[in-house]
């Protein structure tokens, strides 16, 4: 059984620009989460998806980011017009379930570099 | 929502000696606390975990200790090995919404051989 897969694994951007990070959850696992992680910082929540649907996206900057979960496919998370403070590593996890004792797995994550 | 914090930052102990974190909680209501093992260019891993209604639980070499009164979380590695050299995390959650992790932000061990 494949453990949670991210695309590509390192994504240079210039400023402006678009950038699409791919998460392919477990076989199984129903619910997406997306996390960042800043330099010397632990992860930070961003958005909890099930397919076809934003579930919470408290933790999502209001402009310029989205997330989705389609029917088929991964799912994506889309920064526009990216700027230098976007660099970081971005970690998807899937679940089988939403409660804490449903284990979250995490994806090796994308590291995203802003020139 | 839940701030945690996790000290020390960094830690170097010698092969066989003990490794301890610690971590505190904001939110009195946090009711699961996880612990992840983050290796060099891969994403955390799930290592121990313990609930509010349990004070201690063992895993082999890990252990993690919870006082709910002081708020805080506390991970032991024993008999420490090279290979436990790695970042580990510790997390919160909340019962509302216990999807959401609220991680510290890390402590970088080095287990010296």
């Amino acid at each position: 059984n494949a453990g949670v897969m991210q695309n590509p694994r390192h994504l240079v951007r210039r400023r402006g620009q678009e950038a699409r990070l791919r998460c392919s959850p477990m076989k199984g696992h129903s619910h997406v989460y997306w996390y960042r992680q800043l330099p010397e910082e632990g992860l930070k929540f961003m958005v909890y998806l099930q397919k076809e649907n934003i579930i919470d996206e408290s933790g999502m900057p209001k402009e310029r980011f989205s997330a989705e979960f389609p029917k088929e496919g991964p799912s994506i998370l889309r920064i526009q017009q990216v700027v230098r403070g976007d660099s970081a590593a971005y970690f998807c996890a899937s679940s089988l379930g939403t409660r804490s004792y449903n284990e979250q797995f995490f994806g090796p994550g994308t590291r995203l570099t802003v020139l | 929502g839940e701030n945690v914090e996790q000290h020390p930052s960094t830690l170097s102990v010698q092969e066989g000696d003990s490794a301890v974190i610690k971590c505190t909680y904001s939110d009195s209501a946090s009711n699961y606390f996880p612990w992840y093992k983050q290796e060099l260019g891969k994403g955390p891993q799930l290592i121990i975990d313990i609930r509010s209604n349990v004070g201690e639980k063992k895993d082999q070499r890990i252990a993690v200790t919870l006082n709910k009164t002081a708020k805080h979380f506390s991970l032991h590695i024993t008999e420490t090995q090279p290979e436990d050299s790695a970042v580990y995390f510790c997390a919160a959650t909340l019962p509302l919404n216990d999807y959401k992790l609220s991680f510290g932000a890390g402590t970088t061990v080095t287990v010296r051989a």
